[in-house]
């Protein structure tokens, strides 16, 4: 398809067990974000990827949480140990270019249960 | 401190008439303002946009308004449809070399047929 690109939709993973969240953003997208979202809340910047450079991390609650961007297209989140806390809506976005930074195209979201 | 926030939870309308979704913002060197609309199972989409050397932008049946004055944001929603019926967030993003959007918590409308 023509959108991000998210996988799986639902994940349902017993406390203490790692996860892996895919995204596939939009061909010639050089940006890639991940959000996280709780219910009934607002988007929260976990890590934001640019080209070549070197990712932003300074959303990532705990070294629990990473991410990478392979071949700068396909990224990956990786929650390892899961906790209850961790459960949430987690987002990824894409974006044309740096100077286009408001512009987001979202993804629908893998929904994280933790029990 | 910093901030990114909404004055109304829940705004109900009735169909046809206009809707104003505001926000609040703290931090005056924030210079780039975005509104997206959130419908329910999907993921967030762009609306409209503007630059905080503005005060108005107008898209199809949207209008946002600037104040930088009273750091407040608007969402005008022109003829309000059903379809429009989503959470809407207001979401700020400051040239400080970090690129990354803070949204707000958002406003849900209900449109009433």
């Amino acid at each position: 398809g023509a959108g991000v690109s998210q996988s799986p939709s639902n994940k349902v993973t017993e406390k203490g067990k790692d996860v892996e969240l895919r995204c596939d953003p939009i061909s010639g997208h050089t940006a890639l974000y991940w959000y996280r979202q709780s219910l009934g809340q607002g988007l929260e910047f976990l890590i934001y990827f640019q080209g070549n450079s070197a990712p932003d991390k300074s959303g990532l609650p705990s070294d629990r949480f990473s991410a990478e961007r392979t071949g700068g297209s396909v990224s990956t989140l990786t929650i390892q140990r899961t906790q209850q806390e961790d459960s949430a809506v987690y987002l990824c976005a894409s974006s044309p270019s740096a100077q286009r930074a408001g512009e987001l195209f979202f993804g629908e979201g893998s929904r994280l249960t933790v029990l | 401190g910093e901030s990114v926030g909404l004055h109304l939870p829940t705004l109900s309308v009735q169909e046809g008439d206009n809707s104003i979704i505001n926000c609040a913002y703290s931090n005056s060197a924030s210079d780039y303002f975005i509104w997206y609309k959130q419908e329910s199972g999907k993921g967030p989409q762009f609306i409209i946009d503007i630059r905080s050397n503005m005060d108005k932008r107008q898209g199809q049946r949207v209008t946002v308004l600037l104040n930088k004055t009273v750091k407040h944001l608007s969402l005008q929603i022109a003829a309000t449809q059903p379809g429009d019926s989503a959470v809407y967030f207001c979401a700020e993003n400051r040239d400080t070399g970090r690129r990354a959007l803070t949204f707000g918590s958002g406003t849900r409308l209900q449109v009433q047929p």
